[in-house]
């Protein structure tokens, strides 16, 4: 099965720097890299996807950028704010199918310090 | 939109009882409903998949007569957990996905269970 490693467990950066995120899968056939951000006591929460066919993509201040060859992906938020601070999640799925599930990484808690 | 809604969000109750948690997509269909565990500071694991009228498929280890899913409409799936005990104390949520694989998973606010 799919298996993602995600670096670092926690990052510390100032505001306004940049913060970024790297995740490793082993699914060379996983097609769909989904980001999560999850605050204290809630659900994760869906910040930027990106399927296999596209190799970057940006949402403001948020990027993820994909290497199929090297199979890793990563997370860049530039100009961080406090609220920026949070649990971010990477994750890997092969969408084939309605049983296509997500593979989730270990989680990188971003701390944003004024 | 793709809101998904958990209900109730933290209980406490006795070992032996059953508890039943619900997750409902707000603003669109479900044809897929997820539901994990997350223990502190750690990942999510995936518990179950629940097609809409379908059984749930389990993942491995993971009990299906103690951990009871529901998915009987489109956009309502309940989780009951059964005869609790204190290891069954976690941080459980669910997600929903739009028809289609393709489509992402968004998740609930979780529930936090406290078997006491």
């Amino acid at each position: 099965g799919e298996n993602v490693e995600q670096h670092p467990s926690t990052l510390s950066v100032q505001e306004g720097d940049s913060a970024v995120i790297k995740c490793t899968y082993s699914d060379s056939a996983s097609n769909y890299f989904p980001w999560y951000k999850q605050e204290l006591g809630k659900g994760p929460q869906l910040i930027i996807d990106i399927r296999s066919n596209v190799g970057e993509k940006k949402d403001q201040r948020i990027a993820v950028t994909l290497n199929k060859t090297a199979k890793h992906f990563s997370l860049h938020i530039t100009e961080t704010q406090p609220e920026d601070s949070a649990v971010y999640f990477c994750a890997a799925s092969l969408h084939t199918g309605t049983a296509s599930k997500l593979t989730f990484g270990t989680g990188t808690r971003l701390q944003v310090t004024l | 939109g793709a809101v998904v809604s958990q209900h109730p969000s933290w209980v406490i109750c006795k070992s032996g009882t059953s508890v039943k948690i619900e997750c409902r997509s707000l603003d669109f269909q479900a044809t897929t409903m997820f539901w994990y565990r997350q223990f502190p500071k750690q990942s999510l694991m995936l518990m179950a998949t629940s097609n809409e009228g379908s059984k749930a498929t389990y993942e491995q280890g993971v009990e299906k007569d103690k951990f009871l899913i529901n998915h009987a409409s489109l956009t309502l799936s309940t989780l009951t957990v059964t005869s609790a005990h204190p290891e069954d104390s976690s941080f459980y949520i669910c997600s929903a996905r739009f028809r289609g694989s393709n489509q992402p998973q968004h998740f609930g606010d979780g529930t936090r269970l406290s078997i006491l």
